[in-house]
């Protein structure tokens, strides 16, 4: 079945540092692949998604390509800053294989540190 | 933009009241979902709708029941509340198979923390 695999945090990092969050997948079909931000007592928010093969969503200067290759979509940002301080979840839909929901990831808290 | 909104934001109950938790969508959405977010487990799918009167199950239905009368509104019921159920409750809708590109797309609402005591 389909399934999302998400790096385990809890992830510290000072601000300006460069921050990387993995995720990898499984998929019958042709999945949509999601990373969305659930910041301190709110609900989740889309961050950026991609629809297919070698797509690059990007957002707020976070960015993640999908690879089909490695089955990846990892979440890259060049320069965190303590407003980015949130659990980030990585998610997959399936359509083709007739999911009806998402799959989601554990979710990794992040915390930038001034 | 679409807005998804709970009825409430905090929630303290008893062991054994019957509660209800509200959800409401202003984008004319298809499909609705009901979550419980949970540490280390992330989000797991308690019921889905995907029209008015229709419901699936998710992943763990056992203990929740559903009911969607009207298209912008999706409620999540605990017959006989237990203490186990303390829990964040995520609402979120999708616009439905006839959205092409955003069929997949879901929205959320603030979420629903519920305390059984």
């Amino acid at each position: 079945g389909d399934s999302v695999t998400q790096m385990e945090g809890p992830v510290t990092l000072s601000e300006e540092a460069f921050l990387t969050i993995n995720c990898t997948y499984t998929a019958t079909g042709y999945p949509s692949l999601f990373w969305y931000v659930q910041y301190p007592g709110e609900g989740l928010q889309l961050l950026l998604k991609a629809t297919k093969a070698d797509d690059k969503g990007s957002n707020k200067g976070f960015e993640a390509t999908y690879r089909k290759e490695t089955t990846s979509f990892h979440l890259e940002k060049g320069s965190v800053q303590v407003s980015d301080s949130a659990v980030y979840f990585c998610a997959l839909s399936d359509r083709m294989a007739g999911a009806n929901n998402l799959f989601f990831g554990t979710g990794t808290r992040l915390t930038v540190i001034p | 933009d679409v807005k998804v909104t709970q009825s409430s934001r905090y929630l303290v109950k008893r062991t054994g009241e019957k509660v209800f938790l509200e959800c409401v969508q202003d984008m004319d959405h298809e499909n609705m979902f009901w979550y419980r977010q949970d540490p280390g487990l992330g989000l797991r799918l308690i019921y889905f709708s995907y029209d008015v009167k229709m419901k699936e199950k998710g992943d763990i239905p056992e203990g929740y029941s559903v009911s969607r009368e009207k298209k912008e509104r999706f409620s999540l019921i605990l017959e006989s509340a237990s203490t186990n159920q303390t829990s964040m409750y995520l609402c979120a809708s999708r616009l439905g198979a006839s959205g092409g590109q955003d069929y997949n797309e879901q929205f959320f609402g603030p979420g629903t923390r519920l305390t059984v005591l």
